[in-house]
């Protein structure tokens, strides 16, 4: 089943904050975040495995919440290098073999 | 070096064509995948292999057929072609299955006119 991202596009100025949801009607096993500059193929940024997990990358960060339906990602004063399509991939059980990808949010940073 | 490269890079075809879209990794993952990036940018999982054995096929067409002659390479063959299967085809791979990183190959546009 695929998870639900919101907004579905974000335009920023940069140096402004962003945070993208991801959200499904199941508890998950996972949540992986990409990002995908146009004409490029996706690029793996965070997963988060439990309920109540937060990781960071540089100023990108994302939470996965205690019943594992729902992620955040948080974009902290924004980059123009942060534009890009952001999609979130759930997994529904280990070894599931699969990531279902939400329908993307695109986010767009102005100078 | 290419982690995981896809050639051609486009394809521009007729329909009722049949082509073939090769994928090799050189990670030495034991996993690989094949997505399908629609227009509106929705990534859809078609196959998954594991150690050259198909593990899911997503209610794909049969005229898409996978072939995994080994570990690093995962192939895809589409018969008669449509111009619904117009597409950005994505190969990825991953060392197992769940709980990690894929690497995504750079794509092959495909256009069927």
């Amino acid at each position: 089943q695929q998870p639900v991202q919101s907004p579905q596009a974000v335009i920023l100025r940069e140096g402004e904050d962003a945070v993208i949801n991801c959200s499904s009607s199941k508890a998950l096993y996972s949540v992986h975040w990409y990002r995908q500059k146009h004409g490029e193929a996706p690029v793996f940024l965070m997963i988060l495995l439990k309920g109540g997990e937060q990781k960071g990358h540089e100023k990108i960060s994302a939470s996965f919440n205690e019943k594992k339906q729902q992620s955040s990602l948080y974009l902290t004063a924004s980059q123009l290098s942060y534009s890009g399509t952001y999609f979130c991939g759930t997994e529904v059980g280990q070894g599931a073999q699969k990531l279902v990808f939400g329908q993307g949010t695109r986010l767009t940073i102005n100078p | 070096d290419t982690a995981v490269s896809q050639t051609p890079k486009y394809l521009v075809t007729q329909m009722g064509n049949d082509k073939s879209i090769k994928c090799e990794q050189n990670l030495g993952h034991d996993t690989m995948y094949w997505y399908k990036q629609d227009s509106k940018k929705f990534l859809k999982i078609m196959f998954s292999y594991n150690n050259k054995e198909l593990i899911i096929n997503e209610t794909v067409p049969n005229r898409f057929s996978p072939k995994s002659p080994d570990k690093a390479h995962l192939n895809l063959h589409i018969n008669s072609l449509e111009l619904g299967d117009s597409a950005v085809y994505f190969c990825a791979s991953s060392p197992w299955t769940g709980n990690t990183e894929a690497f995504f190959g750079q794509g092959t546009r495909l256009t069927v006119v």
